[in-house]
């Protein structure tokens, strides 16, 4: 079956603009998680969403970052005034359990480069 | 709070030799350890997983890890390394309560030459 898709894959921003990364998860599953990985780093927790719920947002660097997932489906991370330190890759992982208690399932990544 | 600290960042093996990566981790409540493997402008994958049942976990294409306690390691092992097997792997650590929010090492990358 169809695994978590993101997109776009690929996005280059100017300083300042504004972008809207998709996260499209595995149809039914209740968890939704959005990392964020660095180059050379492993994947750091930005928020975790169950169903529509956002849950825990402690991992978000700051007040320019937002997310939504408002039917409980597809789930959209959002940097506004985009700064050259937020250039990485963003994962979104989707688990079928509350809590994500069961495997996640992560998405390609969209990298976001930052000019 | 949890951490994972993964020894060398590199790792080099010939096809065929013995694979060992290593990761040891921290926390002050018994852990669930996690290996994924990601292969280039691909997403994680899920090698295998401890959850405090077996303390000798196997997963996929041959790889296993024990967890050990007294040493607080969870290191990765495959006998016989294959080209195939070249890629980043990431040690994560969660919790046995609360949401499942993975805290990761900072990757190993095996290069395996032939």
């Amino acid at each position: 079956g169809a695994g978590v898709s993101q997109s776009p894959r690929y996005k280059v921003a100017k300083r300042g603009q504004d972008v809207a990364l998709r996260c499209d998860p595995i149809s039914g599953h209740v968890s939704l998680f959005w990392y964020q990985q660095a180059l050379g780093q492993g994947p750091e927790f930005l928020t975790y969403f169950q169903n529509e719920a956002q849950l825990d947002k402690s991992g978000l660097p700051s007040d320019r970052f937002f997310a939504e997932r408002p039917e409980g489906s597809v789930s959209t991370l959002k940097i506004q005034r985009t700064q050259q330190e937020d250039s990485a890759v963003y994962l979104c992982a989707s688990s079928s359990l509350e809590q994500g208690r069961s495997e996640q399932y992560f998405g390609p990544g969209t990298r976001l480069t930052v000019t | 709070a949890q951490s994972v600290t993964q020894l060398g960042s590199h790792v080099s093996v010939s096809e065929g030799a013995l694979v060992l990566l290593r990761c040891n981790y921290s926390s002050s409540v018994p852990p669930y350890l996690f290996w994924y493997v990601q292969y280039p402008n691909q997403g994680l994958q899920l090698l295998l997983k401890y959850t405090s049942a077996a303390t000798l976990v196997k997963g996929i294409n041959g790889f296993e890890a024990e967890f050990k306690k007294s040493e607080t390691s969870f290191h990765l092992t495959k006998p016989s390394a294959h080209m195939s097997d070249a890629a980043e792997y990431f040690c994560a650590v969660g919790g046995h309560t609360g949401f499942q929010k993975l805290v990761f090492g900072t990757g190993t990358r095996l290069l395996v030459s032939p």
